[in-house]
């Protein structure tokens, strides 16, 4: 079964509209992080934003936040007052166990167009 | 935040040729991760690079075809070994945080472009 799981290949979102992106997980862990990825055509991966499975309140970073519903596993990415720049593959990632150094498992992304 | 430097950028290579990508981090690190991006599609774990021992492979990667270094903290190279068109994909390193913390990125380098022609 897949961890991480990326329904949508493509979205589409006018300039300063709001859109979200959605990433269901699946683990039994009870310690895990979620992980948000932008990458431009350049390749390269930016972070954006991280959940912790123990956080009490859903993260935040400038115009991305998260929308963590534990009991559905799911981690949702709203980006507020969309850029021509926020057109990027999003890719939402997942973390298990207690340290930063296991490796992340990634879905397989979401593309985003942002139109004027 | 850790700053990793990944060469080349890109690269066209021949066939049946092998390619080294060197992963450069600005601190020093336990482990550093290599990925495997193939056009289109997500990032797959190649292996785990620790220094002073061997390199932790990912089911259906092995060392012949993609050996790796790990001299140092802050320093490792994979090579993509005799080539071919299937193996044109975006390669990235990354590291775990250096404070081990669990709520940290995972920060990678720029990747390499690599095309077998």
């Amino acid at each position: 079964a897949q961890k991480i799981t990326q329904t949508q290949p493509g979205m589409f979102v006018q300039e300063k509209e709001a859109v979200t992106l959605d990433c269901t997980y699946d683990t039994s862990d009870p310690s895990y992080g979620l992980f948000w990825y932008k990458q431009p055509s350049s390749g390269e991966m930016i972070f954006l934003i991280y959940q912790g499975s123990y956080d009490q309140q859903n993260a935040t970073e400038g115009r991305y936040s998260l929308n963590f519903q534990k009991a559905r596993k799911s981690a949702n990415l709203v980006i507020s007052a969309s850029q021509l720049g926020d057109s990027a593959m999003y890719f939402c990632a997942m973390r298990e166990g207690f340290t930063g150094y296991s490796t992340l498992t990634f879905g397989k992304g979401t593309m985003l167009l942002v139109s004027p | 935040s850790a700053v990793i430097s990944q060469k080349p950028s890109r690269d066209i290579c021949q066939r049946g040729t092998s390619l080294t990508i060197q992963c450069q981090v600005d601190s020093q690190v336990t482990m550093m991760f290599w990925y495997r991006q193939q056009p289109g599609q997500s990032l797959t774990l190649i292996a785990t690079a620790n220094q002073g021992s061997e390199a932790t492979y990912e089911s259906g990667f092995v060392i012949d075809k993609f050996p790796i270094s790990r001299p140092n903290l802050t320093f490792s190279t994979l090579t993509v070994s005799n080539m071919s068109p299937e193996d044109s994909s975006i390669y990235l390193c990354s590291v775990g945080s250096p404070a081990a913390a669990m709520n940290t990125e995972a920060f990678f380098g720029q990747g390499t472009r690599l095309t077998v022609v």
